[in-house]
């Protein structure tokens, strides 16, 4: 059964049109992670939320933020979407920092 | 930054043959982790190495960890279809809460 579940599985969304992602964990965990993956890279780590504490990384465009109104659900919303922010989003949870991750099967968001 | 670079970047043999990645930094860490990721699918964690100089088998894969932590291999024996994916390293660094992966290995197993 999936534990982390991200929905949709594609996005499909205009130049500049708000977009939301979204993420649902059935571990109760306590940390939800947001990744954006391109093609054969490396997963980047975008922001965290541990517990309510939202932890931006230092090179995450402003474009991107996040919601977690409840330890379930994280939500990424992407104000203006750009080209360059067509990616797989990989949605993570853990018990506590410093813990293996585990992950969704990800949105494949593109851009038109 | 700690960087992670696996080698090699990509991966492409036949059924039955043995492999070997690696997974090398500059910086100790506490502990190293290794996930696949299928194509269209999100990693999967397959191990989690601790203690240095220490191994782990899964199935056909064995794990290893450096003996001063700063570097790790996955070895593949007798190499199936179902290993294809991409093999990625993983890392907390000693204070630091981010996961830091490495340059990832895209390995293809064919018939």
């Amino acid at each position: 059964d999936a534990m982390v579940i991200q929905n949709p599985r594609y996005q499909v969304t205009q130049f500049g049109k708000p977009v939301t992602l979204s993420c649902s964990q059935t571990l109760n965990h306590n940390v939800m992670y947001w990744y954006q993956q391109k093609s054969s890279q490396a997963p980047k780590l975008l922001f965290h939320y541990y517990d309510k504490d939202f932890n931006n990384e230092a090179d995450t465009p402003d474009n991107f933020q996040s919601r977690r109104p409840n330890t379930s659900f994280c939500f990424l919303d992407i104000r203006s979407p750009g080209l360059g922010d067509a990616a797989m989003y990989l949605c993570a949870t853990s018990r506590d920092r410093n813990r293996p991750q585990h992950f969704g099967d990800g949105t494949r968001l593109s851009i038109l | 930054t700690q960087l992670l670079e696996q080698s090699p970047q990509f991966l492409s043999i036949q059924e039955g043959e043995n492999l070997t990645v690696y997974c090398n930094s500059s910086s100790v860490f506490s502990s190293l982790q290794w996930y696949r990721q299928e194509p269209g699918e999100g990693p999967v964690l397959l191990v989690t190495v601790v203690t240095g100089g220490e191994v782990k088998k899964l199935k056909r894969l064995t794990f290893q960890f450096g003996d001063a932590r700063k570097d790790s291999s996955l070895h593949i024996t007798a190499a199936q279809p179902g290993d294809t994916g991409l093999y990625l390293c993983a890392a907390f660094g000693g204070t630091a809460s981010k996961l830091t992966f490495g340059t990832g290995t895209r390995l293809q197993v064919t018939l």
